[in-house]
């Protein structure tokens, strides 16, 4: 079993539609979990980082974290065309500057 | 743009060769990460330097090294290429020590290679 599982999708959506992206872990040590987006050819952009359990929000962006079901998520509202991209889910056991364990990536395309 | 630079951009190697890697971080970050992320696959880590000193690794062979240097620089080395070595090779710099549980890591785009 991987450390970390991610649905790799495809998933295409409409614009404006709600999207919820999600990975679980096996390592109950993880206390930091970040989501990054990455476009074709490019490096990895943070997004959301998160610390322990609960909820954080920033703009169209939720991301969730659930210690006790070992499970994250993201949700994107009103999805954009330039929301197009792979979102990696990534977590670390000691803080956000050491080293990350990613999930696969779930490739999104948001058509217009 | 997260002020995190690498060359080249892409690079083109035959089995048995050594390659040199190299990256620039932000000023002021003492910490560099190196991944590599295979076609359709997340970054996997491969070692991270604070400091100039390596301060964790990854499940890579000891033909994977790097160095840091001071002026935010850094290299990975990889010798003795393999066939499965082709892929997208990240740095990530960030602030490091102990203290800020806040840090996170900043991506620069990668260098691309292709093992033949």
């Amino acid at each position: 079993q991987k450390e970390v599982e991610q649905d790799p999708g495809p998933l295409s959506v409409p614009e404006g539609a709600i999207v919820s992206l999600n990975c679980t872990y096996s390592n109950s040590a993880f206390q930091y979990f970040m989501w990054y987006r990455q476009y074709s050819r490019k490096g990895p952009e943070l997004l959301m980082y998160t610390y322990s359990s609960g909820n954080k929000e920033d703009g169209r962006f939720t991301a969730q974290v659930d210690k006790s079901s070992k499970y994250i998520s993201l949700f994107i509202r009103d999805s954009q065309p330039s929301d197009s991209a792979t979102y990696l889910c990534a977590m670390s056991v000691d803080q956000a500057g050491t080293a990350l364990i990613f999930g696969k990536g779930t490739t999104l395309s948001v058509s217009s | 743009e997260t002020g995190v630079t690498q060359s080249p951009t892409h690079l083109i190697k035959t089995r048995g060769q050594q390659v040199t890697l190299r990256c620039s971080s932000q000023s002021g970050h003492n910490t560099v990460s190196w991944y590599q992320q295979a076609l359709g696959q997340g970054p996997q880590f491969i070692f991270q330097y604070y400091r100039e000193e390596e301060n964790g690794r990854g499940n890579f062979p000891p033909r994977f090294s790097g160095l840091q240097f001071p002026n935010y620089s850094s290299e990975l080395n990889v010798n003795a290429l393999e066939l499965d070595d082709s892929a997208l090779y990240l740095c990530a710099s960030s602030h490091g020590g102990l203290a800020l549980s806040t840090d996170t890591q900043y991506f620069g785009p990668g260098t691309r290679l292709t093992v033949l």
